[in-house]
């Protein structure tokens, strides 16, 4: 069985504050990790794709990614109350197969 | 068409009556995929179509869950004797290869099972 954990419990950040979520995997043979931002009653959208270990930053974005100690994150800076959704930690273990986690809900406080 | 489009957006039907759900990808998506999303919880991977390959159905829950793809275009999930359990938004996604690569998801069907 294929893990993905995420923190529970929703996330509540002031707004321009930074917002940090982390998502540790059971699979080490893992190679693709990719964090999907769903609002409420909508579906999944791609935000931030990672494969190497290090940081990577897309504007506010940042994903971070440890594959010795597996886990990955996302860092929200400048937070607004447009990223308020659930956030989805999502791991590709190979065979077509997409593994989620949960999700971690953030809720940006004006 | 612009994106994955699916219906019905919303489904109540009475426990032990069939449903069909509808998926039409992004054109030009050969990867087609459905998951279920309980209410608070992650995806569950259900069914994945490649082409016209074997599709792998090793994430239905039940024989009374059954997907057909036909080529690269709509698929159907259809769900059999429905139980309460099966309650959930269900959730198609197409991507242009694999699960590896950016997954486009449809709204979604709220199913709810009275």
């Amino acid at each position: 069985q294929k893990e993905v954990e995420q923190n529970s419990g929703p996330l509540s950040v002031p707004e321009g504050a930074i917002a940090s979520l982390n998502c540790t995997y059971s699979d080490r043979g893992s190679q693709s990790f990719f964090w999907y931002r769903q609002y409420s009653g909508k579906s999944p959208e791609l935000i931030m794709s990672i494969y190497s270990n290090g940081d990577k930053e897309d504007g506010r974005f940042t994903a971070q990614l440890n594959k010795a100690s597996q886990y990955v994150s996302l860092l929200i800076r400048d937070s607004q109350p447009s990223d308020s959704a659930t956030y989805l930690c999502a791991v590709y273990y190979g065979n077509n197969r997409l593994a989620f986690g949960k999700g971690n809900q953030v809720v940006v406080i004006p | 068409g612009a994106g994955v489009s699916q219906s019905p957006s919303n489904k109540v039907t009475e426990k032990g009556k069939d449903v069909e759900l509808r998926c039409d990808p992004i054109s030009g998506h050969t990867a087609l995929y459905w998951y279920r999303q309980r209410l608070g919880q992650g995806l569950e991977f259900l069914i994945y179509f490649q082409g016209n390959s074997a599709p792998d159905k090793s994430g239905l829950p039940s024989d009374r869950f059954s997907a057909e793809r036909t080529g690269e275009s709509v698929s159907t999930l259809t769900i059999q004797r429905t139980q309460q359990e099966d309650s959930a938004v269900y959730l198609c996604a197409s991507s242009r290869g694999t699960a590896n690569e950016k997954l486009f998801f449809g709204s979604g069907t709220q199913l709810s099972v009275l």
